[in-house]
């Protein structure tokens, strides 16, 4: 079975500051890993995926990840955050295999402030 | 592009009445549609997986006969969440996944908050 644990319900930074989101995973096989952003009232926009291939992935609206296998880890980071960063931010776990198993399972969510 | 579309937006229904959630793949073809619940707050919770032209399956937990669903053709899904109560009320996402049996890519819709007073 899978698994997604995101550190942090709620993080805090300042305009201009490093932005870090944790995820860890657990995953009997190598998994396909997202970070997904939800903005309020709206629908999951994918930010960033891991399947195979670099370890560090970069995604839109200057956001990076790097997955760790040996840490099972799935951090997400940001050199500078602005304030259209502010947002709910969800880790997303998925078996590399198509078929009836392929699902996404999610963390429970980042909701991310940032304050001018 | 992968767009998927919902509607409604938003609906408020008397309780004891259904509601019908339109979830649409506008410009692919979709063999497999997710619906997920969320409340406030909260993570997503995955409903059901529909396939089209199947019975969908429903995750543990989850009253098939509460919440139908209908995957009629490669772009749309519809669920129905039918004698709504105001436990029911949430926001629901659909998400599409094109056809290839190997494709692993979600894409989701924006979402429908349904409010049962």
């Amino acid at each position: 079975a899978q698994s997604v644990t995101q550190l942090g319900s709620h993080v805090s930074v300042s305009e201009g500051a490093l932005v870090l989101l944790r995820c860890n995973y657990s995953s009997s096989v190598p998994p396909y890993l997202f970070w997904y952003v939800q903005y309020p009232n709206q629908g999951l926009q994918l930010l960033l995926k891991y399947t195979t291939g670099a370890t560090l992935v970069k995604g839109i609206n200057g956001f990076e990840a790097e997955f760790k296998k040996s840490e099972t880890s799935f951090h997400l980071t940001k050199p500078s955050a602005h304030m259209s960063d502010a947002a709910e931010y969800f880790c997303a776990v998925s078996s590399p295999y198509g078929g009836a198993t392929n699902k996404l399972i999610f963390g429970t969510g980042t909701l991310l402030a940032v304050q001018p | 592009g992968a767009v998927v579309s919902q509607h409604p937006s938003r609906v408020i229904c008397k309780s004891g009445t259904s509601v019908k959630i339109e979830c649409r793949s506008l410009d692919f073809q979709a063999t497999t549609m997710f619906w997920y619940r969320q409340f406030p707050k909260k993570s997503l919770m995955l409903m059901a997986t529909s396939n089209e032209g199947s019975k969908a399956t429903y995750e543990q937990g989850v009253e098939k006969d509460k919440f139908l669903i209908n995957h009629a053709s490669l772009t749309l899904s519809t669920l129905t969440v039918t004698s709504a109560h105001p436990e029911d009320s949430s926001f629901y996402i659909c998400s599409a996944r094109r056809g290839s049996p190997s494709s692993y890519e979600q894409y989701f819709g924006p979402g429908t908050r349904l409010t049962v007073t």
